[in-house]
């Protein structure tokens, strides 16, 4: 069982560009969490989706940002018009749909720098 | 709003002690607690799981402890090795399926 993919692995913007993060999780989950680190940061929540569904959003920036998990396909974080505090490291987690654990495993994720 | 803490910031210790890191939150009302080890540039791994309802978890030379009335957990290491250097966070979980709430992380160095 593959663990969750994340892809880029890295990933260079030029400020006003726009940045697409693709998260794959594990089989069988799905639920989608995305959170980011800043540096020198920890990480933080960003944004929980179910297929199809955003479920908690609280995290995301209100401009630029969005995130889907479509029906079929991975979940794409998408950033718009990049600045360069953008930059950090991007990371998935994802959990599964029948468990009481809520345990969530998260994958290599993506580092972005924005020049 | 959680807030979770971890004490010391950064640790180092010769090869063979055992060590505890530590992790406080101000809300108790938590649905469970997860430790995990980053390694510089890399994603993050799972080492343990401790459901509100348990005290303590184990995994090798690994054991976490919970006192959720006192919004307190520990992450004891034991025999540590030059393998063991790394970040180590603590995160909490409000209730199920909800986001995880980070500690900053305590780095660890282990000197062979």
């Amino acid at each position: 069982n593959a663990g969750v993919m994340q892809n880029p692995r890295h990933l260079v913007r030029r400020r006003g560009q726009e940045a697409r993060l693709r998260c794959s999780p594990m089989k069988g989950h799905s639920h989608v969490y995305w959170y980011r680190q800043l540096p020198e940061e920890g990480l933080k929540f960003m944004v929980y989706l179910q297929k199809e569904n955003i479920i908690d959003e609280s995290g995301m920036p209100k401009e630029r940002f969005s995130a889907e998990f479509p029906k079929e396909g991975p979940s794409i974080l998408r950033i718009q018009q990049v600045v360069r505090g953008d930059s950090a490291a991007y990371f998935c987690a994802s959990s599964p749909i029948v468990t009481s654990l809520n345990e969530q495993f998260f994958g290599p994720g993506t580092r972005l720098t924005v020049l | 709003k959680q807030e979770v803490t971890q004490i010391p910031a950064a640790l180092s210790v010769p090869e063979g002690e055992n060590l505890v890191l530590n992790c406080s939150f101000t809300d108790s009302a938590i649905y469970n607690l997860q430790w995990f080890r980053q390694d510089p540039g890399k994603g993050l791994t799972s080492l343990l799981l401790i459901q509100s309802s348990q005290r303590e978890q184990t995994s090798g030379r690994l054991n976490a402890s919970l006192d959720k009335s006192s919004g307190r957990s520990t992450l004891y290491i034991a025999a540590s090795q030059p393998g063991d250097s790394a970040t180590y966070l603590c995160a909490v979980a409000m209730e199920y399926g909800n986001k995880l709430v980070f500690g900053a992380g305590t780095i660890l160095r282990v000197k062979s």
